[in-house]
């Protein structure tokens, strides 16, 4: 039972053009939603968050919405540069299961220069 | 480095043979969670800790796992007679338990290779 999926496996974007990462989930209970980047050997590193009380949480070149009607939110990152190439995984927690993470999949993401 | 440190980094041990894996979280997290992250798979879980108490362990460890975080600081995660599909990359992670959300900061994981 996957109830948080990255359908898309990969993205390729050219440096400096915006790059969406989107996440989509089916259970109603998650109220935290998570954006996680991995570098191969490293484990997951966190990136930005949302509260289910929002729609849109920004960090500097990171922007994350969230569409709690469409269960679905996504990552924006502008402008993509290089170093940003990564596997991103989108997660969401909730308040009632003790506030573990469920992932997602994972987009690799390519920017190229 | 005040992160999460796991170790041993990587891990190679023949079928049936036990291995156990170190996290020390940090220091003034009070939540101490193990996943495990197969290919072209997010990260799974399987157990967590509040301090020394283990809350929840997923329907995925079976008896053959145990983890222990014996005094509400380091934690141990044990594998018995280890299986070729034991073979993965086993994640810690801690967090600050406040009552509001708090995002979990992972190790780097420790890699095992069951052969």
């Amino acid at each position: 039972d996957q109830q948080v999926k990255q359908n898309s496996p990969s993205l390729s974007v050219q440096e400096g053009r915006i790059s969406i990462l989107n996440c989509d989930y089916t259970n109603s209970m998650f109220d935290y939603f998570l954006w996680y980047k991995k570098y191969p050997a490293e484990g997951p590193t966190f990136l930005i968050s949302i509260s289910s009380i929002k729609d849109k949480n920004e960090d500097g070149r990171f922007t994350v919405f969230l569409n709690k009607s469409a269960k679905h939110l996504s990552l924006h990152i502008v402008p993509s540069q290089p170093g940003d190439s990564a596997v991103y995984f989108c997660a969401a927690s909730a308040r009632e299961y003790g506030n573990k993470l469920v992932f997602g999949a994972g987009t690799i993401l390519r920017v190229k220069s | 480095d005040t992160g999460v440190s796991q170790n041993p980094r990587h891990k190679i041990t023949k079928r049936g043979q036990n291995v156990t894996f170190r996290c020390d979280p940090i220091s003034e997290h009070n939540r101490l969670y193990w996943y495990r992250q197969t290919l072209g798979q997010g990260p799974e879980f399987l157990t967590y800790f509040q301090n020394e108490a283990q809350l929840e362990k997923s329907r995925l460890l079976s008896d053959r796992f145990s983890a222990e975080r014996p005094k509400g600081s380091f934690s141990t995660l044990e594998i018995q007679r280890t299986e070729q599909g034991d073979s993965a990359m086993y994640l810690c992670a801690s967090s600050f338990e406040t009552g509001s959300n708090s995002p979990l900061h992972f190790g780097n994981g420790t890699r095992l290779t069951v052969t």
